[in-house]
């Protein structure tokens, strides 16, 4: 099965630095890949995905890359704001074939004002 | 619009007791699952069921019964609970078929086993 690694697993910047964590996934097969944000004591949201057919997606302060070739995407967060402090999870499944998200064990980010 | 709900917040049960966490959706999606989520170990899936009337096993199955009684509702049941099923437990749901599309997750249910 799919299996999917995280690092790190804690991240503490200053406000205003960039963040980037990264995951890499085993099964080449895999070309949906979203990522959750997870505040203290709430649940899992997703903040921002991507499907295979693409390398990189923005959304405002948020970015996600991913190599297919390397088998590997990450998260990029700049100009971090103390409410972008929490755990994020990275997934990957296989879009469309019956296929569960497999997570990663999660990076908790501390953002200092 | 509720979204994802689950019931209870939070419950103590002793060894060998048993308990049935409940999950509803009111967004009229195909796909149910339920996670438990354990300090350093991320989400790991327990049942989900892609469509109503079926169930499968997911990662970590072992102590835990489902029923997907309807569209709406996927039940988790404990029925001998152990310390080892201490965790927080989220239910989730997604629209596509096929398990595809993006998971919406309830607020969780926080489970303590003495």
């Amino acid at each position: 099965g799919e299996n999917v690694e995280q690092h790190p697993s804690t991240l503490s910047v200053q406000e205003g630095d960039s963040a980037v964590i990264k995951c890499t996934y085993s099964d080449s097969a895999s070309n949906y890949f979203p990522w959750y944000k997870q505040e203290l004591g709430k649940r899992p949201q997703l903040i921002i995905d991507i499907r295979s057919n693409v390398g990189e997606k923005k959304d405002q302060r948020i970015a996600v890359t991913l190599n297919k070739t390397a088998k590997h995407f990450s998260l990029h967060i700049t100009e971090t704001q103390p409410e972008d402090s929490a755990v994020y999870f990275c997934a990957a499944s296989i879009h469309s074939g019956y296929s569960t998200l497999t997570f990663g064990k999660g990076t908790m980010l501390l953002v200092s004002p | 619009n509720a979204g994802v709900t689950q019931t209870p917040k939070f419950q103590v049960l002793k060894t060998g007791q048993s308990m049935t966490l409940q999950c509803a959706q009111d967004m009229n999606h195909n796909s149910m699952y339920w996670y438990r989520q354990d300090p350093g170990m991320g989400l790991r899936l327990i049942y989900y069921s892609a469509s109503e009337g079926t169930t499968d096993k997911g990662e970590v199955p072992n102590g835990y019964n489902v029923s997907r009684l309807n569209k709406r509702e996927f039940s988790l049941r404990l029925e001998s609970a152990a310390p080892s099923q201490t965790s927080v437990y989220f239910c989730a749901s997604s629209a596509g078929t096929g398990l595809e599309g993006t998971q919406y997750f309830g607020p969780g249910t926080r489970l303590l086993v003495l």
